[in-house]
């Protein structure tokens, strides 16, 4: 499956700041996702990160919160912005990767990201 | 809304004994069903299920999907205590245009005692 570089791998945060998480394929991919995995809960995708247009954004998250970006088909940026202590998550990216018509989605090794 | 439900939440074993998580789930637009373990951080991947029916293995794991009953099974046999994990259930579905989006189980944590 493709390598996924996502970096930085974990984050302190001041409240009111923002952070920039990057995500890296050494592969051209179709589908990058971005996932959040609250203290104790389960992943929820943010969006799904399109190349060379507007991200898709899952009901609950907002551009002006998650700006996300898609240059091209191998590298991708989430910024959490105006970060709270509720910010404080597991952040993940994921690709689609597979032959078929249904791909499964590989993941980073995330950045766990702390606010105070 | 899209529902999905693992159980045991948890379970506590003894190395060598034989575990079976599930996973029900109700969503829309149904394509397939996928298997997480998560240790650390980040997800691997296990198993995708597309057919019901037929079973799929990986060395002591094994998995099979029922899409009449809307459920999913994870067996692992002989477990050994690299097996202490999140194991995580997630329905792959259709979404906007087309796109693919997977809904989450809440897991299922497995502890392994020596």
């Amino acid at each position: 499956s493709a390598v996924i570089s996502q970096k930085p791998s974990r984050d302190i945060c001041q409240r009111g700041t923002s952070l920039t998480i990057q995500c890296q394929v050494d592969s051209q991919v179709t589908m990058m996702f971005w996932y959040r995995q609250q203290p104790g809960q389960s992943l929820t995708l943010i969006a799904t990160a399109n190349q060379g247009s507007e991200a898709t954004y899952e009901s609950g998250f907002v551009i002006d919160k998650f700006p996300i970006s898609r240059p091209n088909l191998t590298f991708s940026t989430l910024t959490v912005s105006n970060m709270s202590p509720e910010d404080s998550s597991i952040y993940l990216c994921s690709v689609g990767w597979g032959t078929g018509r249904d791909q499964p989605q590989h993941f980073g090794d995330g950045t766990r990201l702390s606010i105070l | 809304e899209d529902k999905v439900v693992q159980s045991p939440l948890s379970l506590v074993v003894h190395e060598g004994d034989t575990v079976t998580l599930n996973c029900s789930y109700e969503v829309t637009n149904f394509r397939s069903l996928l298997w997480y373990k998560q240790e650390k951080k980040a997800p691997t991947f296990l198993f995708m299920l597309t057919s019901s029916g037929i079973e799929k293995k990986s060395g002591r794991l094994s998995s099979i999907l029922d899409k009449k009953e809307l459920s999913s099974i994870l067996n692992i046999t002989a477990t050994q205590t690299g097996d202490s994990a999140i194991y995580l259930c997630a329905p792959l579905r259709s979404g906007i245009q087309g796109a693919q989006k997977l809904v989450f189980g809440q897991g299922t944590r497995l502890t392994i005692n020596p």
